[in-house]
């Protein structure tokens, strides 16, 4: 079974540009949640997505946000790219919303310049 | 809030020898569910173990296996036999029973195997 997989890898954007990053969960999984990891916060959770519904947030502003398809693929967009944006952003999938694991993807390193 | 304390930003050990990560939570939470997550240089985030807060039984996987006290909110993992394949940041993570997705991770371990 394929794992989590986070399009693009890569990606270079300047301060003020708005970005979206793509996250393709395991087949069957239902859940998906996001990451950023930076060096000074450490990983910190942005949102969770089941079944097309945010179940929950994070804190952080406004300009992060997300959605999820019927086909339980996610995206999360960022606007008005600031600097301390710049970071890994993970996504991770789940069975389902309850007790089960998380599968890790292996990120988006985005860089604002 | 919960909160995950990972003291040893770093750690380091013989190949073939056996090192231990320590990690505390604070929790007021009587459910809920302990993760290791390993992650390599190519940073791909792996679950290592698991372990249930209602289980007693410490988990074990293959040469990975936790010292689970619960009383103490302690939660520290043993690599036992370690492999040049074990070089990676390690993090400790905590998930509330009461289906919230939401992982609180620790700052993470460096683990560094000595040839």
């Amino acid at each position: 079974k394929a794992g989590v997989t986070q399009t693009p890898r890569y990606l270079i954007k300047t301060r003020g540009q708005q970005v979206t990053l793509s996250c393709s969960p395991i087949s069957g999984h239902r859940s998906v949640s996001w990451y950023q990891q930076t060096p000074g916060q450490g990983l910190q959770f942005l949102f969770e997505y089941f079944s097309e519904t945010q179940r929950n947030k994070g804190n952080f502003p406004g300009r992060f946000s997300g959605r999820q398809f019927s086909n339980s693929r996610s995206e999360m967009n960022v606007s008005t790219l600031e600097l301390g944006d710049s970071a890994l952003y993970l996504c991770a999938s789940s069975l389902k919303s309850r007790g089960y694991e998380q599968y890790f993807g292996p990120g988006t390193r985005l860089t604002v310049t | 809030a919960q909160t995950v304390t990972q003291s040893q930003p770093e750690m380091s050990v013989q190949e073939a020898e056996t090192v231990t990560l320590s990690c505390t939570y604070d929790t007021s939470e009587s459910d809920y569910y302990l993760f290791w997550y390993k992650q390599p240089p190519s940073r791909q985030m792996i679950l290592v173990i698991r372990q249930e807060a209602y289980k007693q039984q410490n988990a074990t996987e293959n040469r990975f296996s936790v010292n689970f006290q619960k009383a103490a909110k302690s939660f520290s993992l043993k690599i036992s036999d370690s492999q040049l394949g074990d070089a990676a940041m390690y993090f400790c993570a905590y998930r509330s029973a009461r289906g919230n997705e939401k992982l609180t991770f620790g700052t993470g371990t460096r683990l560094t195997i000595i040839p």
